[in-house]
């Protein structure tokens, strides 16, 4: 079975410019999860997505958005970058429902540098 | 809301001696508990995970975890480390019983070996 899968794999990006970042989770895993990794926070929860809803969304402003299409695929969004924007972004897919037991399988990441 | 702490930002061993990362979580309730790794330039991998059976876990490459309610912990052991095994641990905790499914991170230990 793939994994779950990330492009572009890397990104660099200039301050005020937007940018789409797309996920495809493991056949089957209808939710999909995004992370923001920084040495200095960690791994912070942005949003999650299941059956193209959004169902949870983690403490970030309005520029950090996301969709899910019908064939679980999903895209975030980040407008009006800066430069606190730059981080690994990791997706996770699971086949979770709403049971906290389900396991996430993490993407490569894409790296985003903003400057 | 759940927490969890990670002591210790880097650990060091020698290959061949046993590896101790920490974990510890905030709930009256029980919650599920997780280790992932994390490999430079990759996504989490899952390690192990706890979901209220035996207390004591196995999981791959020779690693395993102790639940232990009375200490609010989870910590991840292996008798022999490997320089392969040099990466970020994370631990990671999701409420049991209606509680947020969404998982919260640790801050992540690096573990490095020295040969």
């Amino acid at each position: 079975k793939a994994g779950v899968t990330q492009t572009p794999r890397y990104l660099i990006k200039t301050r005020g410019q937007q940018v789409t970042l797309s996920c495809s989770p493991i056949s089957g895993h209808r939710s999909v999860s995004w992370y923001q990794q920084t040495p200095g926070q960690g791994l912070q929860f942005l949003f999650e997505y299941f059956s193209e809803t959004q169902r949870n969304k983690g403490n970030f402003p309005g520029r950090f958005s996301g969709r899910q299409f019908s064939n679980s695929r999903s895209e975030m969004n980040v407008s009006t970058l800066e430069l606190g924007d730059s981080a690994l972004y990791l997706c996770a897919s699971s086949l979770a429902g709403t049971s906290g037991a389900y396991e996430q399988y993490f993407g490569p990441g894409t790296r985003l540098t903003v400057t | 809301a759940q927490s969890v702490t990670q002591l210790g930002s880097h650990v060091s061993v020698s290959e061949g001696a046993l590896v101790l990362l920490r974990c510890n979580y905030s709930s009256s309730v029980p919650p599920y508990l997780f280790w992932y790794v994390q490999y430079p330039n990759q996504g989490l991998q899952l390690l192990l995970k706890y979901t209220s059976a035996a207390t004591l876990v196995k999981g791959i490459n020779g690693f395993e975890a102790e639940f232990k309610k009375s200490e609010t912990s989870f910590h991840l052991t292996k008798p022999s480390a490997h320089m392969s095994d040099a990466a970020e641990y994370f631990c990671a905790v999701s409420d049991q019983g209606g509680g947020s499914y969404i998982p919260t991170f640790g801050r992540g230990t690096s573990l490095i070996v020295h040969p």
